[in-house]
């Protein structure tokens, strides 16, 4: 079974620009969830979408937005890039929202670097 | 609100010694935590997790960890470091019934020959 696969590996913006990134989750997985990791710190929670519908946030501003599909991979958007928006966004998959002892599975996450 | 804490940035062990990469947590109510771990440009990987029962949990490659509800403890530890356990360690606690982790600062983990 393929694993959670994120695109692209590696992008490199500038800022001000916007960024879209994908998730695809492992399949069977209805849950998608983003984190951001900052070079040197550990995962922090972006947002959760579980059935097309965003079921929690993190303390993120708007400029981050993201959305999930019917086939239930996710696109994460991040508009107006600041040079702070550098790191690696990680999606996790995960089955379903009620188990409490659902572990997480990620992705290999994708490097954005803001020039 | 939910939280972990790694106080170590950096272990280091010798090959075949035993390890222990510590975390302490703060939660409201039943704590379930886990462990991942991370190798250079990669993603985490689940190593183990505790839910409930057992205060001693056994997970992937031969590691385990010790939960304490007095000390608000759950620290990883295998009998005997491999050079190939060398990674970043992430304790996590996962907020009531939804996926949001939260992590800890991580541990790297130096095993030398």
């Amino acid at each position: 079974d393929a694993g959670v696969t994120q695109s692209p590996t590696h992008l490199i913006k500038t800022r001000g620009q916007h960024v879209t990134l994908r998730c695809s989750p492992i399949s069977g997985h209805k849950s998608v969830s983003w984190y951001q990791q900052v070079l040197g710190q550990g995962p922090q929670f972006i947002f959760q979408y579980y059935e097309k519908e965003e079921r929690g946030r993190g303390n993120f501003p708007d400029r981050f937005s993201a959305r999930q599909f019917p086939n239930y991979s996710s696109e994460l958007n991040v508009n107006a890039l600041l040079l702070g928006d550098s790191a690696l966004y990680l999606c996790a998959s995960s089955s379903p929202l009620s188990r409490t002892d659902n572990e997480q599975f990620f992705g290999p996450g994708t490097r954005l670097t803001v020039l | 609100a939910q939280s972990v804490a790694q106080p170590e940035d950096q272990v280091n062990v010798a090959e075949g010694n035993p390890l222990t990469v510590k975390c302490t947590y703060s939660v409201s109510g039943n704590p379930y935590l886990f462990w991942y771990v991370q190798y250079p440009n990669r993603g985490l990987q689940f190593l183990l997790k505790y839910i409930t029962g057992d205060n001693l949990v056994k997970g992937s490659y031969g590691f385990e960890a010790e939960f304490n509800k007095s000390q608000t403890s759950f620290h990883l530890k295998k009998p005997s470091a491999l050079v190939s356990d060398s990674a970043l360690y992430f304790c996590a606690v996962r907020e009531g019934n939804f996926n949001k982790f939260y992590f800890g600062s991580g541990t790297k983990l130096n095993v030398k020959p």
